[in-house]
């Protein structure tokens, strides 16, 4: 059972071009979590959320980034004006929610390709 | 800020083999899991473990956190378990992920 999906699985777009990737989580917790992953390297952390707050973000996150949950569900990562390089996989995370501190869960990503 | 190596960086094993993957943080950290990336690039949680070892089938994990590092044990290995296999620590609520170890297993 998914912990967390994602909305689009595939999002193909042109340089230049507003994004908005979806992740709902499948029951109500309180910290979510970006990263994204570059063909072939290493998952990289982008920016976490507590309670409709950024309470940590990365170098990478920069000002053509932005995320909310404008519905108290959906969470969404925004990509202002997409660049060549924006292109990869982005994954939404949650915590568990169980009472063990920073296990995350992982949904199953969308890949972004920006042409 | 934290680093984390893995290794080896890439292993190839006969079904049924044995083997063992390590990971090496820079700093105290209070969270760790392991996760393995599946050939669709699901990340898929093997074990949380900032201490400790804890085993699930074939798969066990120990962690050593006084000294920096963990291992991933998996035991007679299956076709289904190559991909790669990631680490990933933190000393707050965000990880650091390593650069992994891809697996293949050959039947």
């Amino acid at each position: 059972e998914p912990e967390v999906t994602q909305t689009p699985s595939h999002q193909v777009t042109q340089m230049g071009q507003e994004v908005i990737l979806r992740c709902v989580p499948i029951s109500n917790h309180l910290y979510f979590y970006w990263y994204r992953q570059i063909l072939g390297q290493k998952v990289e952390f982008l920016v976490s959320f507590y309670n409709n707050e950024i309470s940590e973000k990365s170098e990478i996150f920069d000002d053509q980034f932005s995320v909310e949950r404008p519905d108290g569900s959906n969470f969404t990562l925004k990509i202002r004006s997409t660049k060549l390089e924006d292109s990869a996989m982005y994954f939404c995370a949650r915590e568990t929610g169980t009472g063990v501190p920073y296990e995350q869960y992982f949904g199953p990503g969308t890949r972004l390709t920006v042409t | 800020g934290i680093q984390v190596e893995q290794s080896p960086p890439d292993l190839i094993l006969q079904e049924g083999a044995n083997s063992t993957l390590r990971c090496n943080f820079s700093d105290s950290v209070n969270n760790l899991q392991w996760f393995h990336q599946n050939p669709w690039g699901q990340l898929i949680n093997l074990f949380y473990i900032p201490s400790g070892t804890k085993q699930n089938g074939r798969l066990s994990a120990t962690t050593v956190a006084t000294e920096r590092y963990s291992l991933l044990y998996i035991s007679s290995s299956q076709t289904t378990d190559s991909g790669v296999y990631f680490c990933a620590a933190g000393a707050g609520q965000n990880f650091v992920f390593g650069p992994g170890t891809r697996l293949s297993v050959l039947p």
